[in-house]
């Protein structure tokens, strides 16, 4: 069965440090997106991407975060400059035309 | 903008009782998911309904969406240990548009 992959599955960073997240979406997927959970909480909806550019985001993602998709393939989402408070589970996902969204196992980012 | 709520946060049951969570968006929605995240683990994508009124069974778990497509319940009858974990619905609006995530509500099947 198709799967979204992330890398890594755990990254540790200093506080004021950039850190990108990688994903390889489902490959016939045509819509993508970043969401985010603090530990025992909901799932946070960050930023949508269709058609190659941003089609929604939250308040969430300010100036600090950016996506970008750079080859065809790979799905990134960039922290400027990491706060202690950015420190959650960053989950990919992907969906086809109708269906549910397919996760990324995740990717556990600490900030210290 | 839209909001979804679910209750319970929380439940125990015992192995083989029933268990239902539900689900109610601020604004009417095009369909709504639900999803099944294991401890430790990512969502899962259960199912998804779109028609006003429609239920669906999957074995043991059975999915109501309201008429009026703002309301949706996810029902497990007899529980098992397997079944826990924290469930999830998911409000859509539709097209590219994200889904918004309720709460959960976290499982516990006792044994």
């Amino acid at each position: 069965e198709p799967e979204v992959t992330q890398t890594p599955s755990h990254q540790v960073t200093q506080m004021g440090q950039e850190v990108i997240l990688r994903c390889v979406p489902i490959s016939n997927h045509l819509y993508f997106y970043w969401y985010r959970q603090i530990l025992g909480q909901k799932v946070e909806f960050l930023v949508s991407f269709y058609n190659n550019e941003i089609s929604e985001k939250s308040e969430i993602f300010d100036d600090q975060f950016s996506v970008e998709r750079p080859d065809g393939s790979n799905f990134t989402l960039k922290i400027r400059s990491t706060k202690l408070e950015d420190s959650a589970m960053y989950f990919c996902a992907s969906r086809g035309g109708g269906s549910g969204y397919t996760f990324g196992s995740g990717t556990r980012l600490t900030v210290v | 903008g839209q909001q979804v709520m679910q209750i319970p946060q929380y439940q125990h049951v015992q192995e083989g009782e029933d268990f239902t969570t539900y689900c109610n968006s601020s604004t009417t929605l095009s369909n709504i998911q639900w999803y099944k995240q294991r401890p430790g683990g990512h969502p899962v994508f259960l199912i998804q309904l779109v028609k006003s009124g429609e239920v669906k069974k999957q074995k043991r778990l059975t999915f109501q969406f309201g008429e009026a497509k703002k309301n949706s319940s996810l029902h497990i009858t007899a529980t098992q240990t397997t079944d826990v974990g924290t469930y999830f619905c998911a409000g859509h609006s539709g097209g590219y548009q994200k889904v918004t995530f309720g709460i959960g509500t976290k499982l516990q099947v006792i044994p």
